[in-house]
């Protein structure tokens, strides 16, 4: 079974451009979310999708960051403008049907502000 | 707000040592509880998730009991290995996960 499939594995941004990342989840997971990962923060929450609808955004900066999941199979986050600040590695996980279902990650995007 | 608090790290062990890594937390409720193990380059992995009351969780040797009254769930395993060198997280999740902030292990052969 394929896991959480994150694409690009990694990427690299001047500073004011945009990044988006994608993520497709297990096959069959209604529940999509999406985790940053700084040495000085440690893991964070930034938002949760179940069945393609917005449930939880309270993580995400109010600004330059939104998310969205047009489909069944995958959700983007895109931060506009892109700061240093912003460099981090960014996790997709799925789970079943949300809840306290076990979350599976995905290997992660490895985001490089210059 | 609900807070995890994990032992500091890094953690450095010989093989064949015991280990323990704690985990405690602050809430009003009774949430599900996971440990995950994440390896360099890669995602979380799920360890396993702790049942609840009192019972205790397991996999790989990995066992951590649910004390309710104390609010904790302490990582143990009686023997590392070498394999076991990577950072563990203890989370709790009330629909979405709140980590701590991970204990680097390193196991020395």
């Amino acid at each position: 079974n394929a896991g959480v499939i994150q694409t690009p594995r990694h990427k690299v941004t001047g500073k004011g451009q945009e990044a988006t990342l994608w993520c497709e989840p297990i096959s069959g997971h209604s529940a999509v979310f999406w985790y940053r990962q700084t040495i000085v923060q440690g893991l964070e929450f930034l938002t949760y999708f179940r069945n393609q609808a917005p449930i939880d955004d309270s993580g995400m900066p109010k600004e330059r960051f939104s998310a969205q999941m047009p489909n069944q199979s995958h959700s983007t986050l895109k931060i506009q403008s892109t700061q240093p600040q912003d460099s981090a590695v960014y996790l997709c996980a799925s789970s079943k049907e949300g809840g306290e279902d076990t979350q599976y990650f995905g290997p992660g995007t490895r985001l490089l502000v210059l | 707000g609900d807070s995890v608090t994990q032992t500091e790290g890094p953690v450095t062990l010989s093989e064949g040592t015991s280990l323990t890594v704690n985990c405690s937390y602050e809430t009003k409720q009774y949430p599900t509880l996971f440990w995950y193990v994440q390896y360099p380059g890669e995602g979380p992995q799920l360890l396993f998730k702790v049942p609840k009351a009192n019972e205790k969780g397991s996999n790989r040797g990995f066992e951590a009991t649910y004390n309710k009254e104390a609010t904790s769930f302490h990582l143990q395993k009686a023997s590392v290995q070498e394999s076991d060198s990577a950072v563990y997280y203890c989370a709790l999740n009330y629909n979405v996960l709140y980590f701590g902030s991970g204990t680097k292990l390193t196991v020395e052969p």
